[in-house]
């Protein structure tokens, strides 16, 4: 398997735009998570999908972002507009939940954010 | 609540042991162990679910003491590629995937 796919991997952009991150999970899959993690406040989850459906949205930090998954090879974390703090790298995970296993998470190699 | 990693930093020489201990307010239901390298993606070492039970992986191992709400990770005869940042990710009851992860262990082996 090609493992999760995001794209950018590298994005620069000016205070004000809009930026969306896009993420293609391991086939199979059907938990979704989008991280953030920076040197201030470490790898944070700021929401996660089952089964396409949104789960828990409680780390996403504002009404600037917003995340959706319209089928289950595809998801997208927009902000809009975009602001300097934002500046992060975004890692998408994705994990297949088998009942009474474990059910490691797999991360995609990250986009890294800068917002000038 | 975030778990708290202890040591923050580690230096070792090849062949020598660490120990990263993992700590919690909550009550947990599992741990999970990553391990990332600078500019990489984490990538998952171990899961250890409530019972005590200790998991291995090559020459890493890990513990957990639910009562305790504490998990170790324990690296033996350490490798130059054992080098990076260790996290681990606390999952409290059975809310499945809220994974919380602790600000992270620097372990360095040097030749």
């Amino acid at each position: 398997d090609a493992g999760v796919i995001q794209s950018p991997r590298h994005e620069v952009t000016e205070m004000g735009q809009e930026v969306t991150l896009r993420c293609k999970p391991i086939s199979g899959h059907d938990y979704l998570f989008w991280y953030r993690q920076t040197m201030m406040r470490g790898l944070e989850l700021l929401i996660y999908f089952n089964n396409n459906v949104p789960i828990d949205d409680s780390g996403m930090p504002e009404d600037r972002f917003s995340a959706k998954m319209p089928n289950a090879s595809f998801s997208t974390l927009k902000i809009q507009p975009s602001e300097p703090r934002d500046s992060a790298v975004y890692f998408c995970a994705s994990s297949q939940h088998r009942q009474g296993a474990s059910y490691e998470q797999y991360f995609g190699p990250g986009t890294r954010l800068t917002v000038t | 609540q975030q778990p708290v990693q202890s040591p923050q930093a580690v230096i070792l020489r090849e062949g020598e042991d660490a120990v990263i201990n993992c700590s919690s307010s909550k009550a947990l239901y599992s741990v999970h162990w990553y391990r990332q390298k600078h500019g990489e993606a984490p990538v998952f070492l171990m899961i250890l679910l409530k019972g005590g039970e200790q998991k291995g992986h090559d020459k890493i191992s890990a513990s957990f003491n639910e009562k305790k709400q504490q998990s170790s990770l324990y690296l033996t005869a350490s490798q130059l590629s054992y080098s990076g940042t260790y996290f681990c990710g606390t999952l409290g009851g059975t809310s499945y995937g809220k994974l919380t992860f602790g600000q992270g262990t620097i372990l360095t082996v040097h030749p």
